[in-house]
């Protein structure tokens, strides 16, 4: 089944204790991205890959590093998380960088930083 | 920064009833996408509209683009309490190459 993989679901910590939010894809999608979604605001952007070794900032990056060394995966890393990182955070792909294709979505990873 | 913004923010509508939800943009486009979102769930592609298209159907779903108003609107035709989501337009540019960016959606609550 075609599918964006994220894990974990549900992710309670404290500020400081770096994470990783993991993000796979089964499609052979070239490009990749990460939102987060609260609550008035839609979702905004904060990485996205258009290739494997090829990423760049969206509109939210501070506080957040991402890389791209396999195609299918996209790893989302908060060195040192802090309670205004409390969000729900989504993965994406899709075939192409030319976005003229849909958006698979993963089932997101509620975030909560103490 | 938020390219498209939705309005109205909710809908309150009867089984049976059409929901039309507008999206507004700032700068130019190569494509706007609706995307539905139940409850804190991923989003869920329903329907592209490339910039050189006007109206594209999917069963129920109408969706028109007026590039030279810089908007598009859904229209759920005979809406069912399945379709109560929340909606969200997204866009891509020239200016914002490789960028996908959504509105705050509007929230759509279909009662029986």
């Amino acid at each position: 089944e075609a599918q964006v993989t994220q894990n974990p679901r549900y992710l309670i910590t404290v500020t400081g204790k770096k994470l990783t939010v993991t993000c796979s894809q089964n499609m052979n999608h070239e490009y990749m991205s990460w939102y987060r979604q609260d609550p008035g605001l839609g979702l905004r952007q904060i990485y996205y890959s258009m290739n494997v070794e090829v990423t760049d900032k969206g509109d939210v990056p501070e506080g957040y590093k991402v890389s791209r060394k396999e195609k299918r995966n996209f790893p989302l890393i908060l060195e040192s998380p802090s309670p205004n990182q409390t969000s729900l955070y989504f993965c994406a792909s899709t075939l192409s960088g030319s976005l003229n294709s849909p958006l698979h979505f993963g089932n997101g990873t509620r975030l909560t930083v103490t | 920064s938020q390219q498209g913004e939705e309005d109205p923010q909710a809908l309150s509508i009867q089984e049976g009833e059409n929901a039309t939800m507008n999206c507004s943009y700032k700068t130019s486009i190569n494509n706007l996408q609706w995307y539905r979102q139940n409850s804190g769930r991923g989003l869920v592609h329903l329907i592209l509209i490339r910039s050189n298209e006007r109206e594209k159907h999917s069963g129920r779903l109408r969706v028109t683009l007026d590039t030279s108003k810089k908007s598009s609107s859904l229209l759920i035709t005979a809406s069912r309490a399945a379709d109560t989501a929340s909606y969200f337009c997204a866009t891509d540019g020239p200016d914002s190459w490789g960028k996908l960016q959504f509105g705050a959606g509007t929230q759509v609550v279909v009662t029986p």
